[in-house]
Parts: structure tokens; sequence; C-alpha cells
């Protein structure tokens, strides 16, 4: 059966860095495009940023680009998310989804992991 | 950036009753060329991640209780529960995947009246 598991998560002061990870299983990771998307405490949902299956194409939300990076090791199954200058506002819940068609182009998310909870705090 | 609105922010239905939540888009996300609307919605229970219920606009993801479904075109959207029941309560979002920034509406929290 499909999986993904984050982690990485953790408490981190403002300014410093954090790695986040996602392994996936059950599925043939290499032909899906991979999305980080996080929740903040009692809040919405907001899209973070987007691999696709080859890692040559990547996207971000303005809020941030400049600061977060994505990649993907496609022989180790899972994606991650480098997390850089960390704000107060960066604190959220972070899942990793799945796009619902291999090689696809729409931004259905048909699995989520459970998530890994980054907490920004002096 | 594509802004989407849902109303009402939450939602109070008797076990059995009707269940609707509108999603407004601030602009189109109907793709002529394809005749595909970009919209889904998701359902999310207190301490999981979302669920994906419905895609393009109308389409129920496999599982998914035939009480849900979705309809709507362009910018106006709407999810309908047809008879609630007590495992429906959650929050519902619904999010455009026509450009990036993908966006989610802001939740709408479903309850028991």
């Amino acid at each position: 059966q499909v999986q993904l598991v984050e982690s990485g998560g953790g408490v981190v002061q403002p300014g410093r860095s954090l790695r986040l990870s996602c392994a996936a299983s059950g599925f043939s990771f290499r032909t899906y495009t991979m999305h980080w998307v996080r929740q903040a405490p009692g809040k919405g949902l907001e899209w973070v940023a987007v691999i696709s299956s080859d890692g040559s194409s990547k996207f971000f939300a303005d809020s941030v680009k400049g600061r977060f990076t994505i990649s993907r090791d496609n022989s180790k199954n899972t994606m991650y998310l480098q997390m850089n200058s960390l704000k107060l506002d960066d604190t959220a819940v972070y899942y990793c989804a799945r796009e619902s068609i291999p090689y696809g182009s729409d931004a259905v998310f048909d699995y989520w992991g459970q998530g890994t909870l980054v907490t920004v705090s002096s | 950036d594509i802004v989407m609105t849902q109303s009402p922010d939450s939602l109070a239905v008797s076990l059995g009753e009707r269940a609707t939540i509108n999603c407004k888009s601030s602009q189109s996300v109907f793709f002529t060329s394809n005749n595909k609307n970009y919209l889904a919605w998701y359902q999310q229970k207190p301490g999981q991640p979302p669920k994906l219920l419905i895609f393009g606009s109308s389409i129920r993801e496999s599982g998914v209780p035939d009480r849900f479904s979705g309809s709507g075109s362009g910018t106006d959207f709407t999810l309908t529960i047809s008879s609630l029941q007590a495992e429906d309560v959650a929050v519902y979002y619904c999010q455009q995947y026509y450009s990036t920034p993908y966006t989610f509406g802001q939740g709408t929290k479903l309850e028991i009246k």
C-alpha cells in the first residue's frame, strides 16, 4: 500500500535551518510529481512546493521562495525540503503529498503523509 | 494568485439532511482546450491529513461514498453531502490546481446540529 512518511521536524530558532524528508513506499516513486503542503496550527492548508518526477522542474510558493529548496533522490524513494532562514510564520505541520497520476501535471493529491511539525521559536 | 473563497465558514446540519458548501475562485479554473475544471475537494478530520474527495469539479475519488458530489464550472463550485452521516464531521477544503501557486479555500467546518 502507498505510504508517505515525513520526518525531520522539530523546534528551531528563527533564522536557522531544518531539512525535512518524505520517505515513500508502495508505489513507483520515480514516476510521480510530489508536493509539500503545510498547515499552521489551527489554520488552513497552504501549498509550499512541487518537484517533478525526475526532479528537473520545481516551483515554490512566494512565502518560501529563496529560502526553501526541494529535491528528491529517486534511488532512495525520498523527497526533501531544505528550509533555511526560518521565520516564526513557518511554524506548521508539513505534509508531503503525491499527485494522483504518474507523470501527470494535475496537482490533485491522492495520498498524504501524516505530517511532521516544525516549530520556529526563540 | 487565484484566491479561493469558501462559504460558509461553518455549518451545522442534522443527521440525514443535506449539507452544501460553496467555493468561489477569483478567476476561472476552467481550461477550455480540454473542457476540464481544475478544482478539487478535500476532507480533513482532526489529527489527520486531508483526504481527496472530488477532482475535476465533479469526479468522485475511488472509495468515496456516493453521498458526496461536486458541481460547478468556471468560478463557482459546490460540494454537496446528500445525507449527512456522523463520520462526515470534518473541515472541508476546495483547491484549485489550474495554476501555481496552487491555492486552497480557507475551509468550512461541518458539524452536527
